[in-house]
């Protein structure tokens, strides 16, 4: 089947718009992860949804972020009021999400820059 | 909480040598697993490797093993006759083996290929 996939591939926005990025995990995984990685840096975790469970927020660096994930499938990050700093890589990454190696299978991101 | 630490920000091997990226981890559960994971320029991560806690024997794949020290709590990968596609970020992972359980990602090694 389909790997996991990201849309859009790259995005230019203006300082104080808001932005919407999507992310089709593979079909069946109940887990999927939203990261951030800024040029030539590491992942900094952002959003964890599994299953039906609540999701682990705990790395949303403000309250313009926010995600959702519709029908335990696609799931849309949304930065309100972008600003120059949120330019970076959105990673977005899927997992069968049991307890075992589930490993997780990354999408191919989506470049945000905001001028 | 568990850690991941890649002491090497940066590594560089000569073609067809071999090289070792070093990762190390704090937890107190017995049971885990630990991936290596691979970002080229293309930024599509890539599974590299993993590794059961549970399992002695170290695991390999093609060029790529591991060298798991369970006890010292170290899990470094050893890449043999390097090619110059294997130039990429590197990242070390952490997952627990309960239910639920996100991952912990390294800060990554960048490794360049010299021909």
């Amino acid at each position: 089947g389909a790997g996991v996939s990201q849309s859009p591939s790259n995005k230019v926005t203006e300082k104080g718009k808001d932005v919407e990025l999507r992310c089709d995990p593979i079909s069946g995984h109940t887990a999927l992860y939203w990261y951030r990685q800024s040029l030539g840096q590491g992942l900094e975790f952002l959003i964890y949804f599994q299953g039906n469970s609540a999701p682990d927020k705990s790395g949303l660096p403000s309250d313009r972020f926010s995600a959702e994930r519709t029908g335990g499938s696609v799931s849309t990050l949304t930065i309100q009021r972008t600003q120059q700093e949120d330019s970076a890589v959105y990673l977005c990454a899927s997992s069968r999400g049991s307890g075992g190696a589930g490993e997780q299978f990354f999408g191919p991101g989506t470049r945000l820059t905001v001028l | 909480a568990q850690t991941v630490t890649q002491s090497q920000p940066e590594m560089s091997v000569q073609e067809a040598e071999t090289v070792t990226l070093s990762c190390t981890y704090d937890t107190s559960e017995s049971d885990y697993y630990l991936f290596w994971y691979k970002q080229p320029p293309s930024r599509q991560m890539i599974l590299v490797i993993r590794q059961e806690a549970y399992k002695q024997q170290n695991a390999t794949e093609n060029r790529f093993s591991v060298n798991f020290q369970k006890a010292a709590k170290s899990f470094s990968l050893k890449i043999s006759d390097s090619q110059l596609g294997d130039a990429a970020m590197y990242f070390c992972a952490y997952k627990g083996d309960n239910y639920g359980q996100n991952f912990v990602f390294g800060p990554g090694t960048r490794l360049s290929v010299l021909p």
